[in-house]
Formats: C-alpha cells, structure tokens, sequence
C-alpha cells in the first residue's frame, strides 16, 4: 500500500489564524481525503480531492472554512481557516489504492491540531 | 442515511481472554464493510474488508464476519499487544461510493 505523509503532525495555534496540513504520497493515486476526528466522534469525511479539479465538500463543510489544493498526484493541502477552539481535532489524509479489488482507503498519521 | 453502531464503547481483557467486538449498520446498499485498527496518535490501519453476508476474513488473532445487519471482530487469545481502537467504517455502493462511513469505534485494552 502507498505511504502516507501528513506536515505538521502536531501544531497549537491562536484563535482567527489558519493552518495548512500538507499530505504526501508516495505513489501516485488519483483519489485523496480529507477526514477530521473530532474527540469522542466518528471520523468524518470533510472533501474529497481529486487532482484538476474542484475539491467535493460533504454536508457541513465548506470551502470557504477548508479550501483544498490538489496540485499533483502525489500531493494535497488542507487549509482550516479562521480557526476556532471546536476546530481542535485531528485531520487525517487518505488515498484510495486502485491496485486493490475494492479501492479500499489508507491514511496517513494525522495532524493533531489544538486551538487556543 | 448511512450509520454505524459500534459497540461496547470499551473493553478490557486479561491477556488470554477471548471476546468479540460489534458493528451494527444500516445502508442503502452495502459496497464494503472495512476494519480498521488505531493506536494512540496514528491514523487508522486498514486490517480488513467484507463485501457479503457470510464472509469471513482472518488475521492472526483476528476474524471479522458479516451478516446483512452487522460485523462482529473476534479476537482470540488478545495479547497486550492487541490493544487500540478498533474502528468499523461501510460504503455504499451507487452514487459516491467512496466515501467511509465510520463509527465511533471501541477502546480495547488487553491487561497482561
């Protein structure tokens, strides 16, 4: 399966500021995730990414909030902007392995994110 | 909309002690039922996948099955080793297939 990167893996920040994570693999994917993992909740799918075109956002979230790069195949940024203390979470990447029988997901490590 | 149920929440074992793990779902149709394992400060590692009624997948002390409205992981002779977050995540087929689904998984802790 492709290995997952994800920059920073953890990071404090103010409230009102923004924080890009950065999520590399090492194989080239045409599909990539964004998910958070709120304490105490489900993980939960925020967009997926797919490389030269828009970002698709689940009910609930944004672009505006989480604006998505997908510059390449191997590469994607999430963007949490304006943060706020209920955006402390962990935000996790993951890519679909297309070599599989069923596409199944792998994630990357995740970026514990607190806000102050 | 799609949901998943996993339960106990936690569970603790004696190293040794067998036991068994649910994940109760509903979907509009089933494309996947996946199984992932999660350690404190990782992302979740993907252990398995069931696509029908009946199927069965091992792994070393693990077995995941399915029925048409649930999974059950059983974890036979846990070692300390086994301890984590077992999330249970489906995807249905049709329309945007692949997106998980996840519970909010059960806390296993193996005492030895």
């Amino acid at each position: 399966s492709a290995v997952i990167s994800q920059k920073p893996s953890r990071d404090i920040c103010q409230r009102g500021t923004s924080l890009t994570i950065q999520c590399q693999v090492d194989s080239q994917v045409t599909m990539m995730f964004w998910y958070r993992q709120q304490p105490g909740q489900s993980l939960t799918l925020i967009a997926t990414a797919n490389q030269g075109s828009e970002a698709t956002y689940e009910s609930g979230f944004v672009i505006d909030k989480f604006p998505i790069s997908r510059p390449n195949l191997t590469f994607s940024t999430l963007t949490v902007s304006n943060m706020s203390p209920e955006d402390s979470s962990i935000y996790l990447c993951s890519v679909e392995d297309q070599d599989r029988p069923y596409n199944e997901q792998f994630f990357g490590p995740g970026t514990r994110l607190t806000v102050l | 909309e799609d949901q998943v149920t996993q339960s106990p929440e936690a569970l603790r074992l004696q190293e040794g002690e067998s036991s068994s793990l649910n994940c109760s779902y509903t979907v509009s149709g089933l494309r996947g039922l996946f199984w992932y394992r999660q350690d404190p400060g990782k992302g979740p590692e993907f252990l398995f996948t069931l696509y029908s009624a009946g199927e069965e997948k091992e792994k070393e002390r693990l077995k995941a099955t399915l029925t048409k409205k649930e999974s059950f992981l059983h974890i036979t002779a846990p070692k300390p080793e086994d301890s984590a977050t077992y999330l249970c995540a489906v995807q249905a087929s049709g329309g945007s297939n692949y997106k998980l689904t996840f519970g909010k998984g059960t806390l296993l802790t193996v005492n030895p």
